[in-house]
């Protein structure tokens, strides 16, 4: 079955740039989609189809995807940006998730 | 405003069932898939399975084939997921959530998720 990896946690410090990766093979062939999640509340979408931000989410955060990597960037980091980040794709008619990365501003 | 509305948190015994529901407002609830992911007190996000809230199909996760069942009310736009032959392991929030568009894509509205605890 597909796996997607992250790194466990991010630190950034406040005003920098943080980048989280998420890892499959051949991922750059498939849409990634990025989900903020703060502790008990549910996730929110932060990013899809690789670089495509909603309606209402700051243009901070941005996302690309290439090879076996897709990678959200978070510009100008924020406090109110620390929270779990999860990438998503489809593969086989199933959804997966990666494990999630937590990202401490500093 | 386009919300999802998940009904109040669960106490079950395990070998018991338990149905979800996930109630749309604000949109055609026929026009977008529901999925449903779980989520484990500090684990990740785990996805369940999809269901087409026009024709009633469904598409599960392979963990959850014969257990898992997710229905719906078109009447009251309400969805359903129903989890069989419970056991400790399934304590966890449960969240539906609407994809973006249609088929294999993000899921752009959640539920507040309800909590489901399995214990003798």
């Amino acid at each position: 079955s597909y796996e997607l990896t992250q790194p466990l946690s991010v630190s950034v410090a406040l005003g920098q740039t943080a980048r989280i990766t998420c890892g499959g093979n051949n991922i750059g062939s498939k849409n990634v989609h990025w989900y903020q999640q703060k502790p008990g509340q549910a996730p929110v979408l932060v990013i899809y189809r690789d670089s495509n931000r909603p309606s209402g989410i700051p243009e901070r955060f941005s996302g690309s995807n290439s090879g076996n990597t897709a990678t959200l960037t978070i510009s100008r980091a924020q406090a109110g940006d620390e929270a779990d980040y999860y990438c998503q794709v489809w593969d086989s008619s199933t959804s997966k998730f990666g494990g999630g990365t937590k990202l401490t501003v500093l | 405003q386009v919300q999802l509305v998940q009904s109040g948190a669960e106490v079950k015994k395990p070998g018991a069932s338990v149905k979800v529901s996930c109630k749309a407002s604000g949109y055609t609830f026929t026009s977008y898939d529901i999925n449903w992911v779980r989520q484990a007190t500090g684990q990740g996000l785990e996805w369940m399975g999809w269901m087409n809230p026009n024709s009633g199909n469904t598409g599960y996760a392979q963990k959850f084939q014969g257990r898992v069942t997710m229905t719906r009310n078109t009447s009251i736009s309400t969805a359903y997921m129903e989890l069989s032959s419970l056991r400790s392991e399934d304590t966890a929030v449960y969240y539906c959530a609407r994809v973006y568009d249609y088929g294999e894509d993000a899921f752009d509205i959640w539920g507040q998720g309800t909590m489901v605890t399995v214990s003798s």
